[in-house]
């Protein structure tokens, strides 16, 4: 069956600094894998997305992601982060309607 | 992102009213999805629909009910709904069909069950 996993539920960061959001998934075949991220009040946005190809993904906002089979993982980098950036970010693996999400890393930003 | 656009965008109902969500996108797509979102859960997926056919329906109680007069436009009709029902309602859309790609998703509607 499909899942994805967010171990962290919490992420605290310093204005500047890296980040990095895990995301381990389970799912039969090639996986669709996607970063959405979601700021108070709003919906999901898009961040990125891995269908095949290159296994490092660019995405918006300075947004990255490494798609590591080996390790069934799709982590999200960025390597200064902005107070703007402080949301809640999703990971989703699968196509459709078998689409599943993680249940969220909330991230926030000191000064 | 105006592709998907959700109103009311706030909603306060008793649990004897009838009220309905609506959801529409402007982007061409054939798929539409209600989500529920509630706090500290994973994102829930209710109705799928491809053009115009419900597809899927996630085991959710009959006082949820789903309506997709056209491939542009989604309705969740709620009639007397509990208090565990408040959450916020995510309406989506896709390209190609319930089992292609990309999600888009609009505002959300935040629903309080009093």
């Amino acid at each position: 069956a499909q899942s994805v996993t967010q171990p962290d539920i919490h992420i605290t960061v310093s204005e500047g600094a890296s980040l990095e959001l895990r995301c381990n998934y389970s799912y039969g075949a090639t996986p669709y894998l996607f970063w959405y991220v979601q700021s108070p009040g709003q919906g999901l946005q898009l961040l990125l997305k891995y269908f095949s190809g290159d296994t490092l993904v660019q995405g918006i906002k300075g947004f990255e992601a490494e798609f590591k089979r080996s390790q069934s993982s799709f982590n999200l980098r960025k390597p200064s982060v902005h107070w703007s950036d402080a949301a809640e970010y999703f990971c989703a693996v699968g196509r459709g309607n078998g689409m599943r999400f993680g249940a969220g890393t909330r991230l926030t930003v000191k000064p | 992102e105006t592709g998907v656009t959700q109103t009311p965008r706030h909603l306060v109902m008793g649990m004897t009213n009838k009220k309905s969500l609506k959801c529409e996108q402007h982007l061409g797509h054939n798929a539409m999805y209600w989500y529920k979102q509630s706090a500290k859960k994973p994102l829930e997926l209710m109705f799928v629909y491809s053009l115009e056919e419900r597809v899927e329906n996630n085991s959710v109680p009959s006082r949820f009910s789903p309506e997709c007069p056209n491939s542009s436009h989604l309705f969740l009709h709620l009639h007397t709904l509990q208090p565990e029902d408040s959450a916020l309602y995510l309406c989506a859309s896709s390209p190609g069909g319930a089992r292609a790609d990309t999600q888009y998703f609009g505002p959300g509607t935040r629903l309080t069950v009093l």
